[in-house]
């Protein structure tokens, strides 16, 4: 059963600081999702990793994948205020047929004091 | 852009009622997705559906059931709401390459 962990679940830093949320996955997958989530709105789609040492930035934000280590890393880089937010990861399910299936991890709370 | 849009973003109802949330998506997507969401429990799949008629149980589908009579639309059916069911509920619509989410339904039930 394919299993997708975040951490730290909760992440309360300054602004200005750099910090990086991880998220590991048990089994082998062929993509890796980010997603934003502001409090009381849907989720947002941030970047979509599809392969080994895929690299995406977007503003602050920089996410990479190791699927040989099968770890994604979404890095902040000198946070602001704005970019406080639940952040989710999600893995493909694997041996998908028609489907498109996606395992979320429980996704981590970032707090940024000003 | 892609669009989801979900019937109803707040949702009080009352124990034992039936309850019908719907999720249409504009961009001719076949598989669609319902979740719910509670707090550090993150994202749990109910139900979804790769084609018209088509349903698949997901992780969580007991109390549920769910409705694809056209490609754009997935109804989520709660028979006889219960207390336990008090959620936010997301859609979502894939092509393949994304997820695409709605805007939530936050449902009571009292």
């Amino acid at each position: 059963e394919l299993k997708v962990e975040q951490n730290p679940l909760f992440l309360s830093m300054q602004e200005g600081k750099n910090y990086t949320i991880y998220c590991n996955y048990s089994t082998t997958s062929d993509r890796l999702y980010w997603y934003r989530q502001d409090p009381g709105k849907s989720l947002e789609s941030l970047f979509v990793l599809l392969s080994n040492g895929a690299v995406k930035q977007e503003g602050r934000l920089m996410a990479s994948l190791d699927t040989k280590a099968r770890l994604s890393t979404l890095h902040i880089t000198a946070a602001v205020h704005d970019l406080s937010a639940t952040y989710f990861c999600a893995v493909d399910a694997p041996n998908q047929s028609r489907d498109d299936k996606i395992i979320f991890g429980k996704g981590t709370r970032l707090h940024i004091l000003p | 852009d892609v669009k989801v849009t979900q019937s109803s973003r707040y949702l009080v109802k009352r124990t034992g009622e039936k309850v019908f949330l719907e999720c249409v998506q504009d961009m001719d997507h076949e598989n669609m997705f319902w979740y719910r969401q509670d707090p550090g429990l993150g994202l749990r799949l109910i139900y979804f559906s790769y084609d018209v008629k088509m349903k698949e149980k997901g992780d969580i589908p007991e109390g549920y059931s769910v409705s694809r009579e056209k490609k754009e639309r997935f109804s989520l059916i709660l028979e006889s709401a219960s207390t336990n069911q008090t959620s936010m509920y997301l859609c979502a619509s894939s092509n393949y390459y994304e997820q695409y989410f709605g805007p939530g339904t936050r449902l009571t039930v009292t």
